[in-house]
Order: structure tokens, then C-alpha cells, then sequence
């Protein structure tokens, strides 16, 4: 068990680019989770997938944003024309539960810089 | 809307002494309450987590205790080491989604 990785670690855009993360689960975890963390606050959710279905998006992931997980494994997240304000930590976490409330257990996280 | 708040937002302890930093939720469906450390860098690694029906949880120097009553959960750091240096959240969940504090920034001091 490797733990939840994700790809890039750091990454650097100008204003008005497309980027796109991905988010390696820790295996058989059939939850994906992702959630953007600006400096000095907390983790905030953005979205939720049970397996491959997109359950909750929040009021945060504006329409720039769309995440997949196809078949159910890896997710990708994507925020087309990128502005300042995007610029944060997102953070992957993977769970395995039927229950309501399963234990998360995070990535290291992506840092996105938006020039 | 749901929240919870967290304090303080930073401490500073002695190495061997012990931490407090205690949250408040506003939910009262929140079942779930985990505790995450996060170093520089990196991202939340989960330390300790307790659910409503239990009262209090320890695992060797870490402790957290629940006061569903009062919506309070508090976690204790014993005999506490510089590798305790880090940023700690705390976090209530009633679902899939986790309401996070706004973290505590702990200085252990050699």
C-alpha cells in the first residue's frame, strides 16, 4: 500500500491556461475526494466520487472545473482558464467504506501558482 | 451553514510539556471527528479520530475527547517532542464530506 499519490507535485501558469491534476488512489478504495487548501485555512471539499460517479460537487468548483474517474480508479481534476484566485493546494484523498462517514486519508497534495 | 472553529491558532510549548487545542461544531448530525497533522510540504496525515458514540480516545501520548452535549472535541499531546512541530486540523463529518478547523500552528521547543 503506497498511500494516495498525485501528479504534479508543484505546478506554475499563466493566467488563462488549462491545467489538469491527477489523483492516484490508494487501491480497492472505491471513494476519491478532492478538496482545494489556500494558505493558513483549512482543507475546503470540492467534490466527491463513489467509485465512477461524480456524487457532490460544492458551490466552490465554478464551471472552469470538471474531475473525472473513469472506471473508478484514478481521478483527474482540471480548471480551464485559470485566474489568480485558483491559485492553492489540492488535495486528494481516497476512502473505503459503505458507510456514511469513512476515514480519508489524503495525498501530498498539488500547489498550483497562477501568474 | 456548517462550521467549526479551532483554538488557538498557534502554540508554543516546552519540549515534555503537554498541547490542548480544542474545536466547536456547529453541526449537530456530526458523527465523526478526525484529527490531522500536516508538515510543510505535505499533506494531512491522520493521527487519531474518535466517533460520537465514544467519549474519549487515546493512543499512547495523543488523546481526544468529545463533548456531544456542548459540540466540543479537544485533542491532548503529552510529553511533547520537536517532531510534534507541525499544523494540526481538526474535523467534523456527519457524511462523505469533512468540515475542516482552520488549524493550530504547534512550536515545540527545545
Amino acid at each position: 500500500d503506497t498511500g494516495v499519490s498525485q501528479n504534479p507535485r508543484h505546478k506554475i501558469t499563466k493566467r488563462g491556461q488549462n491545467v489538469t491534476f491527477r489523483c492516484d488512489p490508494i487501491s480497492e478504495h472505491n471513494r476519491l475526494y478532492w478538496y482545494r487548501q489556500t494558505l493558513g485555512q483549512g482543507p475546503e471539499f470540492l467534490t466527491y466520487f463513489q467509485n465512477e460517479a461524480q456524487l457532490e460537487k460544492s458551490r466552490l468548483l465554478s464551471d472552469r472545473f470538471s474531475a473525472e474517474r473513469p472506471k473508478g480508479s484514478f481521478s483527474t481534476l482540471e480548471i480551464q482558464r485559470t485566474e489568480q484566485g485558483d491559485s492553492a493546494m489540492y488535495l486528494c484523498a481516497s476512502s473505503w467504506g459503505l458507510a456514511d462517514t469513512d476515514t480519508q486519508y489524503f495525498g501530498p497534495g498539488t500547489r498550483l501558482t497562477v501568474l | 451553514g456548517e462550521n467549526v472553529e479551532q483554538h488557538p491558532s498557534t502554540l508554543s510549548v516546552q519540549e515534555g510539556d503537554s498541547a490542548v487545542i480544542k474545536c466547536t461544531y456547529s453541526d449537530s448530525a456530526s458523527n465523526y471527528f478526525p484529527w490531522y497533522k500536516q508538515e510543510l510540504g505535505k499533506g494531512p496525515q491522520l493521527i487519531i479520530d474518535i466517533r460520537s458514540n465514544v467519549g474519549e480516545k487515546k493512543d499512547q501520548r495523543i488523546a481526544v475527547t468529545l463533548n456531544k452535549t456542548a459540540k466540543h472535541f479537544s485533542l491532548h499531546i503529552t510529553e511533547t517532542q520537536p517532531e510534534d512541530s507541525a499544523v494540526y486540523f481538526c474535523a467534523a463529518s456527519s457524511g462523505y464530506k469533512y468540515i475542516f478547523g482552520t488549524g493550530t500552528r504547534l512550536k515545540v521547543l527545545a
